[in-house]
């Protein structure tokens, strides 16, 4: 079955404690991307790659890192995780750009106390 | 840059009757345009999509949007509700120009289907 993960689907954690979250697809997709969902403001992205080993900034990358060394993964990484990255976290996958359908993983919600 | 604007951020319909989600966008060039949905405590689901081909799109679920670039908007409507069309509805704009290639999604609206 064609899909997104994410793990783990539900984290608590304290201010400054190093954290991972892991995403994976098995379509072959070139373009990945994380988004930030926060209650009156949408979706917004925080980083997107277009291959192995080329990212870049969305619109709200400060305080995440990612990286991508394999095609079918994108780690979003929270360095020093603080109380205002606390919100529901989306990976999502797409062929390309522009034209292409993103397919959604589904989501983690974290929270920083 | 490109934007989107979701008009309205609550819509309450009587199931049954016609569904109206407006959404405007600003882009420099010819835009692609998305609408999604996300169903309570779900993922996100592609409803429909605008790609420069037809402006009037069918989606799944009943769900159609037109594009109208002299009004840069990109409503989407549904001529029936129904219960399960409850969910909240993004719309989405690719950003692939000037170096960057990035999607941006509007503040959704949330839908309320009454019985």
């Amino acid at each position: 079955e064609a899909q997104v993960t994410q793990n783990p689907r539900y984290l608590i954690t304290v201010t400054g404690k190093k954290l991972t979250v892991t995403c994976s697809q098995n379509m072959n997709h070139e373009y990945m991307s994380w988004y930030r969902q926060d209650p009156g403001l949408g979706l917004r992205q925080i980083y997107y790659s277009m291959n192995v080993e080329v990212t870049d900034k969305g619109d709200v990358p400060e305080g995440y890192k990612v990286s991508r060394k394999e095609k079918r993964n994108f780690p979003l990484i929270l360095e020093s995780p603080s109380p205002n990255q606390t919100s529901l976290y989306f990976c999502a996958s797409s062929l390309w750009i522009r034209d292409y359908e993103q397919y959604f993983g589904p989501g983690t919600r974290l929270t920083v106390t | 840059a490109q934007s989107v604007t979701q008009l309205d951020s609550h819509v309450s319909v009587s199931e049954g009757t016609p569904v109206l989600l407006r959404c405007n966008y600003s882009s420099s060039y010819s835009p692609s345009l998305f609408w999604y949905v996300q169903h309570p405590n779900k993922g996100l689901q592609l409803l429909l999509k605008y790609t420069s081909a037809a402006t009037l799109v069918k989606g799944i679920n009943g769900f159609e949007a037109e594009f109208k670039k002299s009004e840069t908007s990109f409503h989407l409507t549904k001529p029936s509700a129904h219960m399960s069309d409850a969910a909240e509805y993004f719309c989405v704009v690719s950003d692939s120009g000037g170096g960057t290639y990035k999607y941006i999604f509007g503040t959704g609206t949330r839908l309320k289907v009454l019985a």
